[in-house]
């Protein structure tokens, strides 16, 4: 059974901080990692990651996945209010179709 | 990009009245689709996998006789649930593969009162 454990649970930073989230995996057999950002409705779609080492970016976000120790980071520098969301991780598995497995979730604050 | 439409938003029925909850993908086939339901303060938790043209597999301790799901096109799934009481109160949310990955519908909050 496929498992993706986040940390930490939830977390309360002030404007400008910097934060790491972390993601770890077990997954029979991997296809993809995608991190999303929740507020009050759907999932919104951060990044999708599917090789070691590479770093994806978008802003102030970014994110690295390391499939030798299966687990991933999201980075959020000069954080904002705005930023304060539940981030999920979730993971695809090629022997479960298109099936997604999500983590907990790590709640975000960001104080002014 | 991909858009998954998702409605109703929000419905509040009463306990043992049955709702729809419909999720299209607007502007791409979706051979399958997903359902979660969320409870507050928790994750995504995978309901159902819905697909186009045969029966739902659903997971675990997920009742199919209750959430009913038919997927009778290619950009069409719906969720059904089923004599509902104040339990199934929640937040379900759909989404359909794309090209690129993902794509969620906006999300229904069920209230059963």
């Amino acid at each position: 059974e496929d498992k993706v454990v986040q940390s930490p649970l939830s977390l309360v930073v002030h404007e400008g901080d910097t934060v790491t989230l972390n993601c770890s995996y077990e997954v029979t057999n991997f296809r993809s990692l995608l991190w999303y950002k929740q507020e009050k409705k759907a999932p919104t779609f951060l990044f999708m990651l599917t090789s070691s080492g590479i770093e994806k970016k978008s802003g102030r976000l970014s994110s690295i996945l390391d499939k030798k120790e299966l687990f991933s980071i999201l980075n959020i520098t000069a954080t904002q209010t705005g930023d304060s969301a539940i981030y999920l991780c979730a993971v695809a598995d090629n022997n479960a179709g298109n099936m997604l497995t999500f983590g907990g979730g790590t709640r975000l604050m960001v104080k002014p | 990009g991909a858009v998954v439409s998702q409605h109703p938003s929000w419905v509040i029925c009463k306990s043992g009245t049955s709702v729809k909850i419909e999720c299209r993908s607007l502007d791409f086939q979706a051979t399958t689709m997903f359902w979660y339901r969320q409870f507050p303060k928790q994750s995504l938790m995978l309901m159902a996998t819905s697909n186009e043209g045969s029966k739902a597999t659903y997971e675990q301790g997920v009742e199919k006789d209750k959430f009913l799901i038919n997927h009778a096109s290619l950009t069409l799934s719906t969720l059904t649930v089923t004599s509902a009481h104040p339990e199934d109160s929640s937040f379900y949310i759909c989404s359909a593969r794309d090209t690129y990955g993902y794509t969620f519908g906006s999300g229904t909050r069920l209230t059963v009162v």
